[in-house]
């Protein structure tokens, strides 16, 4: 059968890099954004948020970036760690009210492997 | 609890049985989530719970497909009739409001054979 695991992206760094993790969104008219971090057998687990009136955000080690003109959302992680080892999936939510209130439409997802 | 309890973990099945996923939410959360994830793919919505309104099933693949929620607690997913492509992990999640503080419980990974 399909191999569906192949189709996604993958990135292999070396513990220290600097990772960037990509992401197109679909709907110009979503206003918030939401990275997540999935490790084998568990459910997605927050990183970082951002609203779509800010181009940039930061945490600890982390950093999202909003381009909104050609709808692209990135994830810098600094210093990578092989605890970093896992899948991230950008995830966007079309607005506050109406039906599609709190319902995130998620992408396809990047496996990050992290070298020691 | 602590975060958001789903179960079982893992269910197997044969294929043209029915099967019930529970979520426990965490307390005091409003908003419950359920979402299918199919091995090496992203999370796809199914339905959600908000308060007392009522639900957007808009997710639903097919009307073999249901859920129920008990006021702000206890969530149910039913799936009559199992087919082998219903395979895959179906995640709960829930929030105070909307989608701040969105939390996910670790999913049931269900095979149907």
């Amino acid at each position: 059968g399909e191999s569906v695991g192949l189709h996604l992206p993958t990135l292999s760094v070396q513990e220290g890099d600097n990772s960037i993790i990509n992401c197109a969104y679909s709907n110009s008219a979503s206003d918030y954004f939401i990275w997540y971090k999935q490790e084998s057998g568990k459910g997605p687990q927050f990183i970082i948020d951002i609203r779509s009136n800010m181009d940039k955000r930061q945490g600890q080690r982390v950093t999202v970036l909003l381009n909104k003109t050609v709808k692209h959302l990135s994830l810098q992680i600094a210093a990578t760690q092989p605890g970093d080892s896992a899948v991230y999936f950008c995830a966007e939510n079309l607005g506050a009210g109406g039906t599609s209130y709190g319902k995130l439409t998620f992408g396809q997802g990047t496996i990050l492997t992290v070298h020691p | 609890g602590a975060g958001v309890s789903q179960s079982p973990s893992n269910k197997v099945t044969e294929k043209g049985k029915d099967v019930e996923l529970r979520c426990d939410p965490i307390s005091g959360h409003t908003a419950l989530y359920w979402y299918r994830q199919r091995l090496g793919q992203g999370l796809e919505f199914l339905i959600y719970f908000q308060g007392n309104s009522a639900p957007d099933k808009s997710g639903l693949p097919s009307d073999r497909f249901s859920a129920e929620r008990t006021g702000e607690s206890v969530s149910t997913l039913t799936i009559q009739r199992t087919q082998q492509e219903d395979s895959a992990v179906y995640l709960c999640a829930s929030s105070l409001q909307g989608f701040y503080g969105y939390t996910f419980g670790s999913g049931t990974r269900l095979t149907v054979v």
